[in-house]
């Protein structure tokens, strides 16, 4: 059984580096949804797609974030400008757009530690 | 807007029983799930409530009252490996999109 797998899991940049985080859903989910948390506090929606089109977005999501979904698979956050207010985990989470029932399934996330 | 407020911290020892409760505002509102998350790990579902009630999953349970905007984790029987944080998480906009609490941090000890 695959879950939720993203890449890389520690990322450790320099303040005004370009970083890109990637995110393999299960592969039959056609929602992708990709949250930040920081330590002590609950994950925070930044935005979803369904299949490949992105359907929300927070206004957490500045313009220097950008995430795509091409061809519905795989999905890619990309954060330009880092700053050290970006240092946090980045998770992706993926499920059925089935309705009731609301199981989210998360990866192990991506560490960004911007410096 | 969404809000959710949960306890930060519960201390509790092992083979007791203990309730993590969580409020919400939100504007629209479609369930209330609970997700546990070890240090360093992702959060994993436990459990999910659409209507009024309690449901059981083994050794877990999950009420909620709509009219009360209340809900709360209950876990019995509590292990060593319990200890983790859990968050509660409304979904304001259908049923997958989940706006997420602070979290409690459940410590668990001899």
């Amino acid at each position: 059984d695959t879950g939720v797998s993203q890449d890389p899991r520690h990322k450790i940049t320099k303040r005004g580096q370009n970083v890109t985080f990637r995110c393999d859903p299960i592969s039959e989910h056609n929602r992708l949804y990709w949250y930040r948390q920081t330590l002590g506090q609950g994950p925070e929606f930044l935005t979803y797609f369904q299949n490949e089109a992105q359907l929300e977005k927070s206004r957490l999501l500045s313009d220097r974030f950008s995430a795509e979904r091409p061809k519905g698979s795989f999905s890619t956050l990309e954060i330009q400008r880092t700053e050290q207010g970006d240092s946090a985990m980045y998770l992706c989470a993926s499920s059925l757009s089935s309705g009731f029932g609301n199981t989210i399934y998360f990866g192990e996330g991506s560490w960004l530690t911007v410096v | 807007g969404q809000s959710l407020e949960q306890p930060s911290e519960v201390t509790a020892v092992e083979g007791a029983i203990v309730q993590i409760n969580c409020t919400y505002q939100t504007s629209g509102f479609y369930g209330l799930s609970w997700y546990q998350q070890h240090d360093g790990g992702a959060p994993t579902f436990l459990s999910y409530n659409a209507l009024d009630g309690l449901e059981e999953t083994g050794r877990f349970s999950s009420f909620l009252s709509r009219s009360d905007s209340y809900g709360y984790l209950l876990l019995q029987e509590l292990q060593m490996k319990d200890s983790a944080s859990y968050f509660c998480a409304v979904s304001p906009q259908g049923y997958n999109k989940l706006i997420f609490g602070a979290g409690t941090r459940l410590a668990v000890h001899p």
